[in-house]
């Protein structure tokens, strides 16, 4: 039983298209979150959920719109997709919503290509 | 502005030896340091940390060291064995918002040697 899973794990599109990533969690945690991996390599946090409420929107175009329909689904959706957007993002989440020794879970990440 | 950085993109050490990987970070108002191991096609997985109140956690093979007066930590594991290849992200948190948000370098990628 995976205990993050993100779908899709590769997704190839268009310049302009509009996509979405969705993520499930089993592990009871309260929190999800959305990392980016750009190119070089740096985790980047985009959003924070929390029992289905907002918490973190970090510098992020408002083409990316994060929902989470439940404590255990976040799902982000990507408009009008442009070249930069192409990245490995990464789904996670944790038991808590702070907390210095909260541990991520991840996701086995998606690999975004915008041609 | 990089507030964690981890210098050595790869190392490459003998199956049996100690591999050292070497995290920096700038801001002093950090007080919580993870080490996460990540495998290809795999996301992140936790692998040890420590807090800033001590300069040393061990878990079996794997050892963090923190000298907070050179912001530095470095992750010691004895003896390094084949299924410990694999990027290691160094990430650290502070009280600078509510959030206790992570702060990731770019990940050291450690090749182990038969």
């Amino acid at each position: 039983d995976t205990a993050v899973s993100q779908t899709p794990k590769y997704l190839v599109t268009q310049m302009g298209n509009d996509k979405s990533i969705k993520c499930e969690q089993n592990l009871g945690h309260d929190t999800m979150y959305w990392y980016k991996q750009d190119s070089k390599k740096f985790l980047k946090i985009m959003f924070s959920y929390n029992n289905k409420e907002l918490i973190i929107n970090e510098t992020v175009p408002n083409r990316f719109s994060p929902k989470s329909p439940d404590k255990a689904h976040l799902n982000l959706h990507i408009n009008s997709l442009e070249l930069g957007d192409s990245a490995v993002y990464f789904c996670a989440s944790s038991q808590a919503r702070t907390g210095r020794k909260e541990k991520l879970f991840f996701g086995s990440g998606t690999q975004l290509s915008v041609l | 502005d990089q507030q964690v950085k981890q210098n050595s993109p790869s190392l490459s050490v003998q199956e049996g030896r100690i591999s050292i990987l070497n995290c920096d970070y700038t801001n002093s108002m950090f007080d919580y340091f993870l080490w996460y191991k990540k495998y290809p096609a795999e996301g992140p997985t936790f692998l040890i940390s420590i807090s800033s109140i001590k300069d040393k956690n061990e878990d079996g093979r794997f050892t963090v060291f923190l000298n907070k007066s050179a912001k530095h930590l470095s992750l010691h594991i004895v003896p390094s064995q084949p299924g410990d290849s694999a990027v290691y992200f160094c990430a650290a948190k502070g009280n600078m918002d509510s959030n206790y948000q992570l702060i990731w370098g770019a990940g050291t990628k450690l090749i182990i040697k038969p």
